[in-house]
């Protein structure tokens, strides 16, 4: 499995956009990026993911570059609720069935 | 997605028992996971709970300290044996179908061992 880079923390303000990066470099043609988040006490939510194309449901946005090697969780409309541990993960099903979690964003959304 | 209850959501044991740590899902599911959260760290995988055989673990996991059982496709247990203050941490179990479709998690089971 490719490995992902995250930084360790971010903050956002209230009501602004969140950017959360993610670098995977050395991710494979048919690995795709998943994100989930994790509120403290609660188990790992889903986010999105995708293979190459830009995607975008009810909870945030997906951008995948070009060359695939990098990826950006957009949350458009940051709230408190938003404050947790965001996790990047790449996976190549259905080799790869399992998540394999680094460590992760803490983002911190303040008011 | 499926619903996924752990039981228990928490619990407090002696050094030396054993927790048995529930997981059941509202249907159907191929796949079932056991991941361990240690204070402060994230995820690690223990194990592929498989129905019907015995389980497929990862390095630095071993049956006897954590025997699974998978009877059917909506259900499995994961237990503690020999407990230690070490093994405290979140047990959280993971559900999924094969596919490009994500996992899906409960909300976990926090031990503590005095």
């Amino acid at each position: 499995d490719a490995k992902t880079t995250q930084p360790p923390s971010m903050d956002c303000a209230e009501g602004r956009a969140a950017n959360l990066p993610c670098n995977h470099s050395t991710i494979s043609g048919n690995e795709y990026v998943y994100w989930y988040r994790q509120i403290h006490s609660q188990g790992p939510q889903y986010i999105i993911h995708g293979l190459k194309n830009n995607e975008t449901n009810e909870m945030a946005s997906l951008i995948i570059t070009e060359d695939r090697k990098s990826s950006t969780l957009i949350l458009p409309h940051a709230t408190l609720r938003d404050t947790a541990v965001y996790y990047c993960i790449v996976r190549v099903p259905p080799q790869n069935n399992d998540m394999r979690f680094g460590a992760g964003t803490r983002l911190t959304v303040k008011p | 997605s499926a619903v996924i209850s752990q039981k228990p959501s928490r619990d407090i044991c002696q050094r030396g028992t054993s927790l048995t740590i529930q997981c059941q899902v509202d249907s159907q599911v191929t796949m079932m996971f056991w991941y361990r959260q240690q204070p402060g760290q994230s995820l690690t995988l223990i194990a592929t709970a498989n129905q019907g055989s015995e389980a497929t673990y990862e390095s630095g996991f071993v049956i006897d300290k954590f025997p699974i059982s998978r009877p059917n496709l909506t259900f499995s247990t994961l237990t503690v044996s020999n407990l230690s203050p070490e093994d405290s941490s979140i047990y959280l179990c993971s559900v999924g179908e094969q596919g490009v479709s994500p996992l899906h998690f409960g909300n976990g089971t926090r031990l503590t061992v005095t």
